[in-house]
């Protein structure tokens, strides 16, 4: 059974660093194939993906925000975390993390995000 | 950047009516490797997660009711769900895995 659950520090202030785990279990990203994916939805801007990572460590990131982001991984602990700096309030969002394998089969729950000084 | 435009941006159903749902890609999705279009759609409820429905088109996620049917290629995909039942009633989003994803803005399924 796949799982996958996102952590965040709920809200921050702007210009602050956004650090956000997943913990997923059901699947290993050392597996041939294996990618997991950052997705976010915001009421203004809808569902935007913003970074993947894969199997091998290849990392892909959305070119809008790529300069703000870094992706990474914790194979032995099955987690894939995601920063992103100098947040903004337009950045204010659910973080979703998704299993990604060309269509996101299993999503996390999700983590509400409220940039806010 | 690929563009998806969904069309409508809402619809007003009765239960047991067959509705349609537009996709628009600003350009093709269709992998000349392999034939395979890369676009997914999703149905999302309210406070709940996206759910995939159908990728690669028109395969349907193990568990999908048939009700639910992913259709077309190149550019232009269209999601039919057959006979709606109030537990359709929900947001649904096209996705395109060509290049970097991106979503369409949306379809909120309504109850006339």
């Amino acid at each position: 059974q796949v799982t996958l659950k996102e952590s965040g520090p709920g809200i921050l202030q702007p210009s602050q660093t956004l650090s956000l785990t997943c913990s997923f279990s059901g699947f290993s990203l050392s597996t041939y194939g294996m990618c997991v994916g950052w997705i976010r939805q915001s009421s203004g801007k809808g569902l935007e993906w913003l970074a993947n990572i894969w199997w091998n460590d290849d990392k892909y990131y959305n070119p809008s925000l790529k300069n703000r982001l870094t992706i990474s991984k914790d194979t032995s602990n099955n987690q894939a975390f995601l920063k992103i700096t100098n947040m903004d309030t337009a950045d204010t969002a659910t973080y979703y993390c998704a299993r990604d394998r060309a269509f996101f089969d299993y999503w996390g729950q999700g983590v509400m995000v409220t940039v806010s000084s | 950047d690929i563009v998806m435009t969904q069309s409508p941006s809402s619809l007003a159903v009765s239960a047991g009516e067959t509705v349609t749902i537009n996709c628009k890609s600003s350009q093709s999705l269709l992998s000349s490797g392999n034939q395979k279009n890369y676009l997914a759609w999703y149905q999302q409820k309210p406070g709940q997660s996206p759910k995939l429905l159908i990728y690669l088109a028109s395969t349907r996620e193990s568990g999908v009711p048939d009700r639910f049917i992913g259709s077309g290629s190149g550019t232009d995909f269209t999601l039919t769900i057959s006979s709606v039942q109030a537990e359709d009633l929900a947001d649904y989003y096209c996705q395109q895995h060509y290049s970097y994803p991106t979503f369409g803005a949306g379809t909120k399924l309504e109850l006339k």
